[in-house]
């Protein structure tokens, strides 16, 4: 099946700096999304990111589908942006079924 | 409110005690889908539906049945519960398996 990797697993960031998460997959997909797990457990979607480039208020995301890898950039980060981001992809897996494959995302701490 | 709900949100409960968790989506989606979180593993899809009475095994598919009996419900079931299917479960929804996918609030389950 296919491989997502995102990089890097562990960020601490002062509050106001900036970053960039990084999620590479193996084979071609269908979509791509991410999601920010928040402390309580909830998986909020963040960008619904096939291909091109999307803002979002401090967050923007581009995936670029032909070399197979999407960045999240994070402007400005506040004590709020804590918690995992998780990169996952959607692909056809033969005889018309769907998989939706995770990565096992970035945990991001930012100190005041 | 759109919305995918879960139920129960926690569970204790006995090796072997058959439970069943529930999911329901009220945006008339076709695409359904059941997730486990474990530390150190990120999130590995069970089931999913693509439409109704159409169900498909993902990744973890071992000690978990599904059935989709009606477009807005998908309940997951345990039929003989075992310690190691302690875990943290996501319900996911879209309007098609490419489309963006909903989360629900997570049911954390601990089997003892």
């Amino acid at each position: 099946g296919i491989q997502v990797e995102q990089s890097p697993p562990d960020l601490i960031l002062q509050e106001g700096a900036n970053s960039t998460l990084r999620c590479n997959f193996s084979d071609s997909v269908n979509n791509l999304q991410w999601f920010h797990q928040n402390p309580w457990g909830q998986l909020i979607n963040l960008f619904y990111i096939p291909s091109g480039t999307k803002q979002n208020g401090r967050l923007s995301a581009t995936t670029v589908a032909t070399e197979r890898y999407s960045l999240l950039y994070i402007s400005s980060s506040q004590t709020t942006d804590s918690g995992v981001y998780f990169c996952a992809v959607g692909s056809y897996s033969g005889a018309g079924s769907y998989q939706l494959t995770f990565g096992k995302g970035t945990k991001l701490s930012v100190i005041p | 409110e759109a919305q995918v709900t879960q139920n129960p949100r926690y569970l204790i409960t006995v090796t072997g005690k058959k439970l069943t968790v529930t999911c329901s989506q009220n945006m008339n989606h076709e695409y359904m889908s059941w997730y486990r979180q474990d530390p150190g593993l990120g999130l590995r899809q069970i089931y999913y539906s693509m439409n109704v009475e159409v169900t498909d095994k993902g990744d973890v598919p071992e000690g978990y049945k599904v059935s989709r009996k009606e477009k807005r419900n998908f309940p997951l079931i345990l039929e003989s519960p075992s310690p190691n299917q302690t875990s943290l479960y996501f319900c996911a929804s879209s309007p098609t398996g490419l489309g963006e996918q909903y989360f629900g609030p997570g049911t954390r389950l601990t089997v003892t």
